[in-house]
Parts: C-alpha cells; structure tokens; sequence
C-alpha cells in the first residue's frame, strides 16, 4: 500500500538546530497538507500546499517555519532554530484534486526538541 | 472559545454496548464533518464524513448531523476492545484536507 510517506519517522533535534520533516503524497495526489499535534491535544491545520504553490498557510506560525511542494519530490516542513515547544508529531495529509475528495494521513514525524 | 469541541473522556463502554460520541461545532460556515480514529502513537483514520442533516449509516458506524444544532455524533453498535481509540471531529469549511479537529474522545471499551 504506497500510502503517504512520511520521514524521518523520529527526529530528534537540539535547541536552535534546524528540522526538515519530508512527505510523499500518495500516487495522484496532488493537494498536501500538514498539521500539528501537540501533546495530549487535537490535530491543528498548518499549511496546504500543491504542486509549486502555497494555497493556504493560515495556521503556519509567523517565524521559523516553512513549507514547501516543488515540482519534483517531496513536500518539505522546514522549522529553524528549534525550540523546545516545538516538540510534536507533526502529520502529512495528501488528498486528488478537487476540494470535496478524502485527505489521506501519513505516519507522522516525532519531532523531540532537547 | 473552541471551534471544534468534544468530551475528552474517557468514555468507558462494555464490549457489545453502543459508544456514543457527541462533537458541537461553532462556525457556521463548516460544510463537511469527519470523524477519524487515532489509536495511540498511531495517524488519524478516517471512519466516516457527512455532510447532509440526519443519519449516515456504515458498518457499526453512524454518523448524525444537526445542522441547525451545529452538533455530529458517532454512534458505534457492538463496540469491540480493538474500537478502544481516540475518536476524532473535525469539520472543513472549504477543502476537505483543511480541517478543523476537536481534541479528541478517549474510548475504552471493556471486555
């Protein structure tokens, strides 16, 4: 099953380092999304991207952080200078074109801030 | 004030009884609701969505949608120790990979 792919499964980094979490949509996917979910707390919607464009970042903190889907490979979550409140699993969803067709989660990213 | 709420639990439920889960959400503008299962360490699943008022009916699941209300419920039939899980809502106001998620219902289900 070639679902959403997600990696490193577990990354461990040191305050101010910097972390880049990577997603494969599924095959014919198109539309990625990622989210973050904090310790005992729901899943929070950061940033939805396509192909070469940024649709929607409402939920991307204004610093450190960044996501990008290029044209070729995967979608990238870049945080610089990590801190300790960064410390979450952070999800990749992908979902076909259209707005009305199921998202698709990946495995998650363990982010751990020392 | 919370766009997505839900009780956090946990809600103990003895194996076979019905679990019933309650979501209220706040913005009217939400089109799709979407219940999702996360077992623990694990990504969301997704169970069922709806869109349409009243009941939508999957397997042991259904889901139920009072608009009006603004409230979603997931009602699960003959509840099994592998339904123990936490039992997400989210609503989409657009697409429906933009969710809005509640925090999450603990299920533990007793043999």
């Amino acid at each position: 099953n070639a679902g959403v792919m997600q990696n490193p499964r577990h990354l461990v980094r040191r305050r101010g380092q910097e972390a880049r979490l990577r997603c494969s949509p599924m095959k014919g996917h198109s539309h990625v999304y990622w989210y973050r979910q904090l310790p005992e707390e729901g899943l929070k919607f950061m940033v939805y991207l396509q192909k070469e464009n940024i649709i929607d970042e409402s939920g991307m903190p204004k610093e450190r952080f960044s996501a990008e889907f290029p044209k070729e490979g995967p979608s990238i979550l870049r945080i610089q200078q990590v801190v300790r409140g960064d410390s979450a699993a952070y999800f990749c969803a992908s979902s076909r074109q259209g707005p009305n067709t199921e998202a698709f989660f990946g495995q998650g990213t363990r982010l751990t801030v020392v | 004030q919370k766009e997505v709420e839900q009780n956090s639990g946990p809600l103990s439920v003895p194996e076979g009884a019905i679990a019933s889960l309650n979501c209220t959400y706040s913005d009217r503008g939400s089109q799709s609701f979407f219940w999702y299962r996360q077992y623990s360490g694990k990504s969301p699943e997704l169970i069922m969505f709806i869109y349409s008022n009243g009941d939508k009916e999957d397997g042991r699941f259904t889901a139920q949608l009072n608009k009006a209300s603004q409230y979603v419920s997931l009602l699960i039939r003959d509840s099994q120790p592998s339904d123990s899980a936490t039992y997400l809502c989210a609503a989409s106001t657009d697409s429906w990979g933009k969710l809005q998620f509640g925090a999450g219902t603990q299920v533990v289900v007793t043999p």
